[in-house]
């Protein structure tokens, strides 16, 4: 089985632009989770969709959206980009039928990674 | 606030000791909590899994405790190899599924 797969895998932008990155999940992954990882903060969380739907959201400004095909393929799109916004933007999907306290996430299943930079 | 802790100093080992790494938390109730490793420039990939209701779990040279009285999870590695050198993630799953910073853990022959 093919793997989780990001496009592009690196970007370089200046501030105030838009940027859209793409994630296609594992054949029959239906979560699709998004991640920022940078050496300061870690890896955070941003949103998980689930059949199409954001099933859970993470701490991040409404810069930060994203949307799921009913193929489960994903993207990410940040908007007016900030210099504090360059980071290695990871994907991740699984398998997980339930989410939230039930533990629904499962397995994450990472792809390599898209890496941002902002100038 | 939440937090969840992992010794941010690298794990310096020699081949074949047994590596412990911690991942510390505070104000989670997890139901589960994952380990994942990650090499330079790629994603995280997983390890293990052990849920709230669970003590210890193991696969080959693995091995994860949990103890939610503490908060507190150990990850170890049995006949350590250079090659598990890397960075080692615990998660900790509730609403979301938060990481820690990580420990980067170093063997050498």
């Amino acid at each position: 089985k093919a793997g989780v797969t990001q496009t592009p895998r690196y970007l370089i932008k200046t501030r105030g632009q838009q940027v859209t990155l793409s994630c296609s999940p594992i054949s029959g992954h239906r979560s699709v989770s998004w991640y920022q990882q940078t050496p300061g903060q870690g890896l955070q969380f941003l949103f998980e969709y689930f059949s199409e739907t954001q099933r859970n959201k993470g701490n991040f400004p409404g810069r930060f959206s994203g949307r799921q095909f009913s193929n489960s393929r994903s993207e990410m799109n940040v908007s007016t980009l900030e210099l504090g916004d360059s980071a290695l933007y990871l994907c991740a999907s699984s398998l997980a039928q339930t989410g939230g306290t039930s533990g629904g996430f499962g397995t994450q299943y990472f792809g390599p990674g898209t890496r941002l930079t902002v100038l | 606030s939440q937090k969840i802790e992992q010794n941010s100093e690298a794990l310096n080992i020699q081949e074949g000791k047994t590596a412990t790494l911690t991942c510390n938390y505070t104000n989670y109730s997890p139901a589960y909590l994952q380990w994942y490793r990650q090499d330079p420039g790629r994603g995280p990939v997983f390890l293990l899994l052990i849920r709230e209701n669970e003590k210890e779990k193991r696969k080959e040279r693995l091995k994860v405790t949990f103890d939610t009285t503490l908060k507190q999870s150990l990850f170890h590695i049995t006949a350590s190899q250079p090659a598990d050198s890397a960075t080692y993630l615990c998660a900790l799953a509730d609403s979301t599924l938060t990481f820690g910073k990580g420990t980067m853990l170093l063997v050498s022959p």
